[in-house]
């Protein structure tokens, strides 16, 4: 099945640098990537998702790129800020629909993020 | 849009106790639905999953079931609570094509 390796397990940075999270993946036949950022005792969110027809996403200062040659995706957040310090997980999904087992997400480990101020 | 609410919020429960813990939805019809667990200071372990009322799949053998009685409500319990249960329970839908979470059920199994 499925295997999201996500790398780094922890990250820090300081404020106004750029911060990079990557993974890969192993099933070929995933076509959706999304991203989610996870506060402290707080639900998963969804940040930023990126389909295998599409090789970049931008929103303000978050982006992901996919190589699926490479079957790799990253994750960048560039003029960090303290509050985007966060655990980030990446997944992937072999369908384009929401349904049943073919839906499932699987994810990576996470990358706590820490942003000094 | 959709809301997923998640209760209760937090919960200490003694071993060998029983458990019920409540997932609804708001927004959506017929939704695909998911609990997952996630042990403190990792990943996201996928539990049980639910295409419709009545239908459910489960990832990993353990000490847990669901059931999902109405279309928008998904539950998940336990007989008798291991000290290994311990953990922080999302819901999770999918709309639109995206996954959403709840707001997660902290337990503390003593």
């Amino acid at each position: 099945g499925e295997n999201v390796e996500q790398h780094p397990s922890t990250l820090s940075v300081q404020e106004g640098d750029s911060a990079v999270i990557k993974c890969t993946y192993s099933d070929s036949a995933s076509n959706y990537f999304p991203w989610y950022k996870q506060e402290l005792g707080k639900g998963p969110q969804l940040i930023i998702d990126i389909r295998s027809n599409v090789g970049e996403k931008k929103d303000q200062r978050i982006a992901v790129t996919l190589n699926k040659t490479a079957k790799h995706f990253s994750l960048h957040i560039t003029e960090t800020q303290p509050e985007d310090s966060a655990v980030y997980f990446c997944a992937a999904s072999k369908s384009m629909n929401y349904g049943g087992s073919q839906g499932n997400l699987i994810f990576g480990k996470g990358t706590k993020l820490s942003v000094k101020p | 849009s959709q809301t997923i609410h998640q209760w209760p919020a937090t919960l200490v429960q003694p071993v060998g106790s029983p458990l019920s813990l409540e997932c609804t939805v708001e927004g959506t019809s017929n939704p695909n639905l998911y609990w997952y667990r996630q042990a403190a200071g990792r990943g996201l372990q996928l539990l049980f999953y639910s295409v419709g009322i009545g239908q459910i799949s489960s990832e990993v053998p353990q000490n847990l079931s669901a059931s999902r009685p109405q279309d928008r409500q998904f539950i998940l319990s336990s007989k008798k609570l291991l000290l290994s249960d311990s953990g922080f329970y999302l819901c999770a839908c999918w709309f639109r094509q995206e996954q959403y979470f709840g707001p997660g059920t902290r337990l503390t199994v003593t």
